[in-house]
This record gives C-alpha cells, structure tokens and sequence, in this order.
C-alpha cells in the first residue's frame, strides 16, 4: 500500500526566510510525487511533480523540491518566503509499479498550513 | 484553475432535498475525478471516470451518485445526504487515468452545507 506522511500540520516561517515543508512516503516499487498548493476557497494547484531524473524539482512560484530515495522524503522548498505563499500544502504519491499495471489512485498526505509573517 | 469550472460555488441543502453538482473541464482530458475535502483530514477520493466509464468508486454510500455524460462533464446527484457529509467537494481532471505521471487539475470546489 502506498501513503504519506506530512509531520508538520503548521509551519510558520518569516517574510525574506527559506521555508521547507516536510513530506515523506510509502511505497511497493518507485514513487510518483507531486506538490500542490490550496488557496482559501479555491481547489488544489499543481505545483510540481518528480518522475524520474535529477532528483532536485523545480516548479512554479520559485518552489523547489528535492527526492530523497533513502530517506524516502519528498521536501518542498523556497529560498525566499513570500506573505503570498501563505497557504495549504498537499503533498502526493502514486505507485510506479501499480501505476502501470493498472488504476492506481494518486494519494494525499494530510497537508501543511504554511503561514508567512510579514 | 478556469480550465477546471464547478457550480454551484456555495450549496446549503435539506436532507430531504435532492441536488446536483456540475463540473466541467476545457482542458481536453480524458479522466475525471470528484474528492470530498473534510476539515483536518486527508483528501477522499470518490470517484473516477475514464473516457466515460467508471473505473473506480471507493465505497461512496449510495446517496451519492456520479454521472459522467461525456469527457467534459461530471455531474455528482446528491439525495438524503446526512450532516457529516457537509465538505468541500473537488472536482479534477487528468490526461489519464492511466497515466501515472500525469498531474491533476482540480476546480474550486462546491463548499456543500448539509442541515
């Protein structure tokens, strides 16, 4: 079976600082992960996804996101916080193995309320 | 996000009424998919239509059903609902359901009031 885990409900993080927004996951075989983002009432935006390839992710917004297969993490980063990035934070896995075998659901961690602090 | 629509935004209903959610995607996907969001809990998947079938439904009680007239519509009839169905309900698209690298773009959502 195939979950994720974001440890973090809140992350508080000054204007102009880095942020990190903590993800990790289970999986059979290799792991599709994607980030996405929710504004107040709207739905899920796509932020990035890793496949294959170099493990560090970039994305929309001067997001950022590294795969580490060994510590199964799929962190979301930004150098530079934004009060716009304010926001919740989903990250999400699909099994590569049952991806292509079949119907495989994409699944959600939890998500992580970023807030930033002017 | 207007490549993914939902209407009604806002839906306060009776659990005697029957009603009826409206998605519709201009993206040229072919795989749609309804989510129910509850407050501090993971995303819930309810439903996935492929190319116009259903190929997925995770044991959604049956006051919900889905229906999917075409790629570009997905409509979710709703009757009898209890309170605890009150949520926020996602409606997304992809290139495939198959696809597993393909990402998913979500509408904004139908918040849906149940007294």
């Amino acid at each position: 079976a195939q979950s994720v885990a974001q440890p973090e409900d809140q992350v508080n993080v000054a204007e102009g600082n880095p942020l990190t927004v903590k993800c990790t996951y289970s999986v059979s075989g290799n792991p599709y992960l994607f980030w996405y983002v929710q504004y107040p009432n709207r739905g899920l935006q796509f932020l990035l996804k890793y496949i294959t390839g170099d493990n560090l992710v970039k994305g929309s917004y001067g997001f950022e996101a590294e795969f580490n297969k060994s510590q199964t993490s799929f962190h979301l980063k930004k150098p530079s916080a934004l009060v716009s990035d304010s926001a919740l934070y989903f990250c999400a896995v699909r099994d590569m193995i049952t991806a292509t075998s079949g119907n495989t659901p994409l699944v959600f961690g939890k998500g992580t309320r970023l807030s930033v602090i002017a | 996000e207007t490549g993914v629509t939902q209407t009604p935004r806002h839906l306060v209903m009776g659990m005697t009424n029957k009603k009826s959610l409206k998605c519709e995607q201009h993206l040229g996907h072919n795989a749609m998919y309804w989510y129910k969001q509850s407050a501090k809990k993971p995303l819930e998947l309810m439903f996935v239509y492929s190319l116009e079938e259903r190929v997925e439904n995770n044991s959604v009680p049956s006051r919900f059903s889905p229906e999917c007239p075409n790629s570009s519509h997905l409509f979710l009839h709703l009757h009898t609902l209890q309170p605890e169905d009150s949520a926020l309900y996602l409606c997304a698209s992809s290139q495939g359901d198959r696809g597993p690298s393909y990402e998913q773009y979500f509408g904004p959502g139908t918040r849906l009031t149940v007294t």
